[in-house]
């Protein structure tokens, strides 16, 4: 099976900073790679798919990138509606693995 | 507008099944697959497994093989998730979701609200 490493698996940042989440794939899975964000007592919500295509109505600070094995969800400029956890998920096959999830906080 | 409405919350004892119903609609349901998802209390998401509403056709995760059954009423257009056996571990938030796309591999687009299992004596 393939094994999605997120890291870090928590961070805190300042209202307005730059937060990089990476995600790693234990074998390439070329750019089946989608970001979920889950606020908290809500369900999960798709960010972004395909690694980099942003989903239709997600704010344009959120971008992802990445192919194969490394894969990166970056938020440019943090606000506090973004206070979450946040997951990668492969789709390249089955089963289809999410990573451990990353919590933002703002600091 | 795509809604996927499961059904209620359930409490269950060691060693029994539960039956979690996921009632679709806003789009034509045999076009899409389903996967169901769960979260234990305070912990990540798990994929459970995928089951085309088209042809009826299963991936399970491995470590529910033999437990967890996933079936689609293309006539309601609802689809099922048994999961027989229960274990204390299984108290998660059973969610079921909508591939984005209509043809495979996709990503989840859409989700259910979540139905809460918990195993108890």
């Amino acid at each position: 099976d393939i094994q999605m490493t997120q890291s870090p698996s928590s961070l805190s940042a300042s209202l307005g900073d730059r937060v990089t989440i990476t995600c790693r794939a234990s074998q390439g899975i070329s750019n089946y790679l989608a970001w979920y964000q889950q606020k908290p007592g809500k369900v999960p919500e798709l960010l972004i798919f395909a690694a980099s295509t942003l989903q239709s109505g997600v704010p344009s600070r959120f971008s992802g990138s990445g192919s194969g094995t490394d894969f990166s969800l970056t938020i440019s400029s943090l606000q506090p509606e973004d206070v979450a956890t946040y997951y990668c998920q492969n789709y390249y096959g089955v089963p289809r693995t999410f990573g451990q999830g990353t919590k933002v906080e703002i600091k | 507008q795509v809604q996927l409405v499961q059904s209620g919350a359930e409490v269950k004892e060691p060693g029994a099944s539960v039956k979690v119903s996921c009632k679709a609609s806003g789009y034509t349901f045999s076009n899409y697959g389903l996967n169901w998802v769960r979260q234990a209390p305070g912990q990540g998401l798990e994929w459970m497994g995928w089951i085309s509403a088209y042809t009826g056709n299963t991936n399970y995760a491995q470590k529910l093989q033999g437990r967890v059954t996933m079936t689609t009423d293309t006539s309601t257009s609802i689809a099922y998730m048994e999961l027989s056996s229960l274990r204390s571990d299984d108290t998660a938030v059973y969610y079921c979701a909508r591939d984005l796309g209509a043809r495979p591999p996709s990503t989840i687009g859409y989700w259910g609200q979540g139905t809460l299992v918990t195993v108890s004596s």
